[in-house]
C-alpha cells in the first residue's frame, strides 16, 4: 500500500514568489493534515481537511493556504513568500474524521527554500 | 491549552544500553499519546501510542512507553539501544475530547547511540 506521497520533494524560489505544494495521502485516508517544520519553532500546525472541508486551521497569516479535491488530494499554496517560509513541509492523513485514536501517517516532506 | 515538553535537547547512549527519551504533557481532560520517530531529510514515522488500557505500550522496533497519570508522562524506551536507533523523536499529544486530529508536538530529542 503506497504511502503518503508528497511533491516536490525540494524546491528553491526567491522572496515574492508563490509556491504549491502536493500531497496524495494513502488510499482510503480522507483527512489531509499540514505541518511546517524549523529548526526554530519545530513541528507546527497548519491545517487539517476532511471531505474537502477545512476542519481546523493553525496560527498561520493568510498568506497560507490550502484545499482538499474530491479524492483526498490536497494542495498548500504560500503567497508572496519571505524568508522565513523556508522550512519543510509536511503532509499526513489518517483514516476517517480526524481526532479520537488514530495516529497520523505523514509523507517525506517538501523542503521549501527561500532565497 | 494542550502542550508537550521534552526536557532534552538530546541524549545520549552507548549502544546496548537501556535508552528514555522523556515527555510531559499537559492538556485538559485524558490525553491521546504519541511517539513518533523522524530520521534525517525524512517524514515521521508512527512508532506507537497511548489510548487507554495498560499504562505500558509497546510499538515499533522495539520501543515502548509508560504512561504515567499523575507525573503526566509518557517516556519512551528501549531496552538496548542500537546505533541506527540515531535520530530525532517527537513526543505528541492530542486530547480525548478534541474535535480534530490536530496532534500537539514537543520540540524533538536527539538520540544519538555511539557503538
Amino acid at each position: 500500500k503506497a504511502g503518503v506521497t508528497q511533491t516536490p520533494r525540494y524546491l528553491i524560489k526567491t522572496r515574492g514568489q508563490q509556491v504549491t505544494l502536493s500531497c496524495s495521502p494513502i488510499s482510503g485516508h480522507r483527512s489531509v493534515s499540514w505541518y511546517q517544520q524549523t529548526p526554530g519553532q519545530g513541528l507546527q500546525f497548519l491545517f487539517e481537511y476532511f471531505s474537502e472541508t477545512q476542519r481546523n486551521k493553525g496560527n498561520f497569516p493568510g498568506r497560507f493556504s490550502g484545499r482538499q479535491f474530491s479524492n483526498s488530494r490536497s494542495e498548500m499554496n504560500v503567497s508572496t513568500l519571505e524568508l522565513g517560509d523556508s522550512a519543510l513541509y509536511l503532509c499526513a492523513s489518517s483514516r476517517g474524521l480526524a481526532g479520537g485514536t488514530g495516529e497520523l501517517f505523514f509523507g517525506e516532506g517538501s523542503r521549501l527554500t527561500v532565497l | 491549552a494542550q502542550s508537550v515538553a521534552q526536557p532534552e535537547d538530546q541524549v545520549n547512549v552507548a549502544e546496548g544500553n537501556p535508552l528514555t527519551v522523556k515527555c510531559t504533557y499537559s492538556v485538559s481532560g485524558n490525553p491521546y499519546l504519541f511517539w513518533y520517530v523522524q530520521y534525517p531529510n525524512r517524514g515521521l514515522q508512527f512508532l506507537l501510542k497511548y489510548i487507554t488500557g495498560d499504562n505500558l505500550v509497546k510499538g515499533s522496533y522495539g520501543f515502548e512507553a509508560e504512561f504515567n497519570k499523575s507525573q503526566t508522562s509518557f517516556h519512551l524506551k528501549k531496552p538496548s539501544a542500537l546505533v541506527s536507533d540515531s535520530a530525532l523523536y517527537f513526543c505528541a499529544v492530542r486530547g480525548i475530547s478534541s474535535n480534530t486530529g490536530k496532534l500537539i508536538f514537543g520540540q524533538g530529542t536527539t538520540l544519538q547511540v555511539k557503538p
